[in-house]
């Protein structure tokens, strides 16, 4: 059974520029989440997606975005990078399940550390 | 809306003495409860988990908690602590279902673990 990896593991960018960072779920997983970090916080929300629809957001603006692919990888989009946007972003997997959706098992990738200068 | 409260940001104890992380929640509905432990700079490991049934949960490392309902409770304890558990550890709580909104994770602030000789 494989875990969550996320890609790249560090990453520095200027204001102002885009970044994606990159989740394979874990196998049989097909539900995943963002969530970032910042220094001394605890995770907060980003977003969810589930059969390659966003199905849920947190307190974020439309500038981070993100995707979905058939095989349940996922993609977290950052655009117009701000000095805040620097945090550990995390990528966490589960399994949807049954007619009431019924949400299984939370798997965490070792995230990825954005810098922003 | 989900709420966690983990009281005592840093909780400093003996190696050998008893660990306690206290942790209380706000839920509308029945929750699906966590503990997830960080090494610095390194992504959140599942420590246990409540779904459902026995209300005494055992995790990996020799943490246990127990679900109380009545108290909105999910504190964490382990009988003696080892200079390896040193850590920051975050409780979180997550809706059972995927409802329109997500079943996001609701973290709390995080509790600083120190061991001491």
């Amino acid at each position: 059974e494989t875990g969550v990896t996320q890609s790249p593991t560090h990453l520095i960018k200027t204001r102002g520029q885009q970044v994606t960072l990159r989740c394979s779920s874990q196998s049989g997983h097909n539900t995943v989440s963002w969530y970032q970090q910042a220094l001394g916080q605890g995770p907060q929300f980003i977003f969810q997606y589930y059969r390659e629809e966003e199905n849920g957001r947190g307190n974020f603006p439309p500038r981070f975005s993100g995707l979905q692919f058939p095989n349940y990888s996922s993609e977290l989009n950052v655009n117009a990078l701000e000095l805040d946007d620097s945090a550990l972003y995390l990528c966490a997997s589960s399994l949807t399940s049954g007619t009431r959706k019924t949400a299984y098992g939370y798997t965490f990738g070792s995230g990825t550390r954005l810098t922003v200068v | 809306a989900q709420s966690v409260t983990q009281l005592g940001s840093h909780v400093s104890v003996s190696e050998g003495a008893l660990v306690l992380l206290r942790c209380n929640y706000s839920s509308s509905v029945p929750p699906y409860l966590f503990w997830y432990v960080q090494y610095p700079n390194q992504g959140l490991q599942l420590l246990l988990k409540y779904t459902t049934g026995a209300t005494l949960v055992k995790g990996i490392n020799g943490f246990e908690a127990e679900f109380k309902k009545s108290e909105t409770s999910f504190h964490l304890t382990k009988p003696s602590a080892h200079m390896s558990d040193a850590a920051e550890y975050f409780c979180a709580v997550s809706d059972r279902e995927l409802t329109g909104g997500g079943n996001k994770l609701t973290f709390g602030t995080g509790t600083q673990l120190k061991v001491e000789l």
